[in-house]
């Protein structure tokens, strides 16, 4: 089925700088979901949103869900080595759309 | 608490053969997902079970079914394996019907040769 757009593929920042990634979706959701994924093991939920404009924060991680619906941000502040991973936004309605992932390196 | 389990964790079977996957869910969830997870095609969801009824589909082939059981263990079955099968299927589970706040198992590594 059509995933989400999700942006950017891939990051390599500094130890203690922000980071921002996106998707975007041409349908409406009702539930847009972040995950994390270590390599081996599987995603692990971050952040669950449930009503457009919602902005919910977790820690270091602030995720927010579009105003449209047919978009969610997460944010990482003062990123550490821990962070690395690949992080997945995921949409729910009938069934569950994900984002193909971004990669975060972090260099300490 | 403990989590989501999956057995097995790796798997090798040949074109042709069978295959059973079982999940065992977060003690007092009642919905189990199944996902596959491959490089080119990324994360893509297979089918939801609740209460032992399948609740919603994805778009896979009939090759792909699954049950679940009355304590809420869930097995997928793929039938006449084909190399692109090869993936690492995932399952998560949550309380109640809908995907909301799933958590997701360590998945079976799957090799088809």
């Amino acid at each position: 089925g059509q995933q989400l757009n999700q942006s950017p593929q891939s990051m390599f920042i500094q130890e203690g700088e922000d980071v921002s990634m996106n998707c975007t979706s041409s349908s409406i959701f009702n539930t847009w979901l972040w995950y994390k994924q270590d390599p081996g093991e599987g995603p692990v939920l971050l952040i669950a949103l449930y009503k457009a404009g919602e902005l919910t924060s977790n820690g270091r991680l602030t995720a927010q869900f579009g105003i449209t619906r047919k978009d969610s941000f997460l944010n990482i502040s003062a990123s550490i080595p821990s962070d690395v991973g690949i992080y997945f936004c995921a949409g729910h309605n009938n069934d569950m759309r994900f984002g193909a992932g971004t990669r975060l390196t972090v260099k300490p | 608490k403990a989590g989501v389990t999956q057995t097995p964790r790796y798997l090798i079977k040949t074109r042709g053969q069978q295959v059973t996957l079982s999940c065992s869910p977060i003690s007092g969830h009642r919905s189990v997902s199944w996902y596959q997870q491959t490089p080119g095609q990324g994360l893509q969801f297979l089918f939801e079970y609740f209460s032992e009824t399948q609740r919603n589909k994805g778009n896979f082939p009939g090759r792909f079914s699954g049950r679940q059981f009355s304590n809420s263990r869930s097995e997928m079955n793929v039938s006449t394996l084909e190399l692109g099968d090869s993936a690492l299927y995932l399952c998560a589970s949550s309380f109640r019907t809908g995907f909301n706040e799933q958590y997701f198992g360590p998945g079976t590594r799957l090799t088809v040769t």
